[in-house]
């Protein structure tokens, strides 16, 4: 089975300053992991994800992650903040089976970003 | 080229009632997949369905059943409500592969309220 640790519930950040939502998985095989955001009363938008090779990869709207494997982690940054990231943040990891692949979420930060 | 669609966007029901939800997949696709999230809550996999069968299933009641069509469109049946049914139900589709795994698109959800 799989699952995901997302560290802080709230994160705030000013505008420009540096994002950084973390998110640990457990998996017994290869995981396949993704960041998604959602914004207010809305469902979920892919802004990234990691299935083989590059360990470093980048999303839409100038986030990026890092697979460490040795770390179990897959956070999500990006170098500066804007108004408009505002939103909660899922990280989710799920397997390739070759018949049925569920996502399992963890339970979401809500980035708050200041002035 | 229509997303993923859902139908109705709010719902309210009352303790014991049964209540239908349906989600059309995007252009294409042909295995749909329903997810549940409270609030607060990060989404959790309740079903997927390909080839009109259920294929995978989540920790969920049998009150929680569903159904594909021939069109891959879909429906989420649940039964005899209670007060914690109350959340975001949200749809995925995919495009089954063998070969790589099934990126997920999601739908805007529809917003259940038991009383």
């Amino acid at each position: 089975a799989q699952s995901v640790t997302q560290l802080g519930s709230h994160v705030s950040v000013s505008e420009g300053a540096l994002v950084l939502l973390r998110c640990n998985y457990s998996s017994s095989v290869p995981p396949y992991l993704f960041w998604y955001v959602q914004y207010p009363n809305q469902g979920l938008q892919l802004l990234l994800k990691y299935t083989t090779g590059a360990t470093l990869v980048k999303g839409i709207n100038g986030f990026e992650a890092e697979f460490k494997k040795s770390e179990t982690s897959f956070h999500l940054t990006k170098p500066s903040a804007h108004m408009s990231d505002a939103a909660e943040y899922f990280c989710a990891v799920s397997v390739f089976t070759g018949g049925g692949n569920k996502l399992t979420f963890g339970t979401g930060t809500q980035l708050k970003v200041e002035l | 080229d229509a997303g993923v669609t859902q139908s109705p966007t709010h719902l309210i029901k009352t303790r014991g009632q049964q209540v239908t939800l349906r989600c059309s997949p995007k252009s294409g696709h042909d295995t749909v997949s329903w997810y549940q999230q409270a609030l607060g809550q990060g989404p959790q996999f309740i079903f997927q369905y390909y080839e009109e069968e259920e294929r995978q299933r989540g920790n969920f009641p049998d009150r929680f059943s569903g159904h594909q069509f021939p069109n891959y469109s879909s429906e989420l049946n649940v039964n005899a409500l209670l007060l914690g049914d109350s959340a975001l139900y949200l749809c995925a589709s995919s495009l089954q592969s063998l070969a790589d795994f099934n990126e997920q698109f999601f739908g805007p959800g529809t917003r259940l309220t038991v009383l």
